[in-house]
This record gives C-alpha cells, sequence and structure tokens, in this order.
C-alpha cells in the first residue's frame, strides 16, 4: 500500500517563474491539503481539495493555486516566484471526515 | 484564531525522559496532534488527543487538559533516532480537515 507520494523531490528556479508540485495521496483517502514549512518553522496551510475543488484555503495570495484530479492526485501551481517561496512544500492526504492527515516526503523548492 | 506555543529546542540524554510541553488557544476545539518530523523529511503521526487524560503507545505518551488548553509529549528511554522536530498541531476549525501547526520544539539526544 503506497503512501503519499510526491514529485519532484527538489527544485531550482529563479525569481518570476513558475512552478508546479504534484502529489498522489494515499490509497483510499480523497482529500489533499498543500502545506509550505519554512526552514526552522511548522508548516502552514495552503489550502485543501476535495471532489476537485478549493475547500479550504489558508493566507496564502493568488499566486497560489491548484487542482485536484478525478483520480484524487493533485497539483501545487506557484507563479511569479520569489525569494520568499523558498521552502519544503508538503502534501497531506485523508479521508474526508475524518482528522487524521498523512504526510508525503516534500518537495523542496529553491528560488534563486 | 488558534495559537500553539512550544519550547524551540530541547536536549536530553539517551536512555532519559523528555517531556515536550504545547500551549494552545483554539475559537473551538477538535483534538490535538503530535507528529515527528527528522530534519528533511516529511512529518509522521505519533498521536491524537480529543479527551483529557494520558494516551500511552509505547516509548511515547501524550496528555491532554482542554480547560487549560495545554498538552504535553513524554518519551521514555530515549534513543538517539529520537533526535527530531516535535510538531502540535490542532484542526483549523470545527471541519477538522486542516492543521495549524506549532513552531515545532527540536530535541537532540545526546550519548
Amino acid at each position: 500500500d503506497a503512501g503519499v507520494t510526491q514529485s519532484p523531490t527538489h527544485l531550482i528556479k529563479t525569481r518570476g517563474q513558475q512552478v508546479t508540485l504534484r502529489c498522489s495521496p494515499k490509497s483510499g483517502h480523497d482529500t489533499v491539503s498543500w502545506y509550505q514549512q519554512a526552514l526552522g518553522q511548522g508548516p502552514q496551510f495552503i489550502f485543501q481539495y476535495y471532489e476537485e475543488e478549493e475547500r479550504q484555503r489558508g493566507n496564502f495570495p493568488d499566486r497560489f493555486s491548484g487542482h485536484q484530479f478525478p483520480n484524487y492526485s493533485s497539483e501545487l501551481n506557484v507563479n511569479a516566484l520569489l525569494l520568499g517561496d523558498s521552502a519544503l512544500y508538503l502534501c497531506a492526504s485523508s479521508v474526508q471526515g475524518l482528522e487524521t492527515q498523512y504526510f508525503g516526503p516534500g518537495t523542496r523548492l529553491l528560488v534563486l | 484564531g488558534q495559537n500553539i506555543d512550544q519550547p524551540t529546542e530541547m536536549t536530553a540524554t539517551e536512555g532519559a525522559i523528555v517531556q515536550i510541553n504545547c500551549t494552545y488557544q483554539t475559537s473551538g476545539f477538535n483534538g490535538l496532534f503530535w507528529y515527528q518530523q527528522h530534519a528533511g523529511e516529511a512529518p509522521t503521526f505519533l498521536s491524537y488527543n480529543v479527551l483529557d487524560g494520558l494516551e500511552e503507545k509505547g516509548r511515547f505518551s501524550s496528555f491532554l487538559s482542554r480547560s487549560k488548553g495545554y498538552s504535553y509529549l513524554l518519551l521514555k528511554e530515549l534513543q538517539m533516532k529520537d533526535s527530531a522536530s516535535y510538531l502540535c498541531a490542532v484542526p483549523r476549525d470545527n471541519y477538522g480537515q486542516n492543521f495549524v501547526f506549532g513552531p515545532g520544539t527540536r530535541l537532540s539526544v545526546l550519548p
């Protein structure tokens, strides 16, 4: 039973570029949440997808957008990258209505 | 809104016991989670408390007092592999599906 997977594991971009990160949830899970974790800090909630719609959103600008596909996998897109977007991006999956979330290994994004 | 506070760093000796505290302020309450995160890796689920009291799971135990807005994670018989960050988290709202995380407590276990 595969856990949550994310790709790529590492990514280097320059300011102004756009990036797409991908996540496949744990088998049997239908809800995907995305978090940003800066070095030395706890994860910050970006948004959550369920039934292919954004259900909840944290305090992140519109440069951050996402998508969920019929197979429950999800993408996180960040436009017009800033240096401050450098972080570990975590995907977490869960079953709608149950609290426990399971995290993927993350994508480490470096913006130069 | 929610606010969570944890000590930033702690150090303990192999074989010892350590208690990591977490205080929280929430508009509602739907339980409290503890996650372990090794450097450069994803957080892994440790425990979930929704009722007051102590939940024991092997070497790890978690305690909750809802009236005091307080929880702790107790690690016994510390091993070197327990060196990690320990994150306290509460659901953002009554929907319970997403978390507000504390800053994490970085635990260093020394030989």
